[in-house]
């Protein structure tokens, strides 16, 4: 059964720093990893898409990268605002999608 | 703009009665939606997959009587709680994908239902 971990379960950091949140999932047989924002009370919002044939993907100040054999996924965020306040979650795609726990994130100035 | 539309965002209701949430696909025909409920603090689990002119495939543990999925067009997908208790008050959310699975999933903005 695979399983979805995320670390830390909440972060407060002063604005300007980088961040690294960690995924890790039990079963390497994946299809892709996604990466999403929440917003309290809101739906998702896709950040990242790496498929398994990759090793990373980079939008913005986002990089994210898969190590599909050991079962981690990081997601970094660059020179962090007020703004990239949310819940952070993984979600790895087998035949449906399995969500991680979450990471909430808060960035104060 | 927006790819998914889901209607309403909030909704309370008396113990007993139904509610339906709609679940549209704005950009493109979607033979495949998913419906997901999170619970505070929880992550987002699962209920269905919605399929275009059959019926849902629900996940273990979803009562299939009581959440009722329609999927009657290629745009359009329907939840309904039926008979609503206080327990199965949460966050419900629907996704669209691109017919590969390979596609990023779009994801409705979610309704928060709460039973009094």
């Amino acid at each position: 059964k695979q399983e979805v971990t995320q670390i830390p379960a909440a972060l407060s950091v002063p604005e300007g720093e980088n961040l690294v949140l960690n995924c890790s999932f039990t079963d390497s047989a994946i299809y892709n990893l996604q990466w999403f924002r929440q917003d309290p009370g809101k739906g998702l919002t896709s950040l990242l898409l790496i498929q398994s044939s990759q090793r990373e993907q980079t939008s913005g100040r986002l990089n994210a990268s898969l190590d599909k054999s050991s079962g981690r996924s990081t997601l970094y965020i660059a020179a962090s605002q007020p703004g990239d306040s949310a819940t952070y979650l993984c979600a790895v795609n087998t035949d449906k999608l399995i969500f991680g726990t979450g990471t909430r994130l808060q960035v104060f100035p | 703009g927006a790819v998914v539309s889901q209607h309403p965002s909030r909704v309370i209701c008396k113990s007993g009665t139904s509610v339906k949430i709609e679940c549209r696909s704005l950009d493109f025909q979607a033979t495949t939606m998913f419906w997901y409920r999170q619970f505070p603090k929880q992550s987002l689990m699962l209920m269905a997959t919605s399929n275009e002119g059959s019926k849902a495939t629900y996940e273990q543990g979803v009562e299939k009587d009581k959440f009722l999925i329609n999927h009657a067009s290629l745009t359009l997908s329907t939840l309904t709680v039926t008979s609503a208790h206080p327990e199965d008050s949460s966050f419900y959310i629907c996704s669209v994908t691109r017919p590969s699975l390979n596609e990023k999933l779009f994801f409705g903005s979610g309704t928060q239902l709460s039973v009094l």
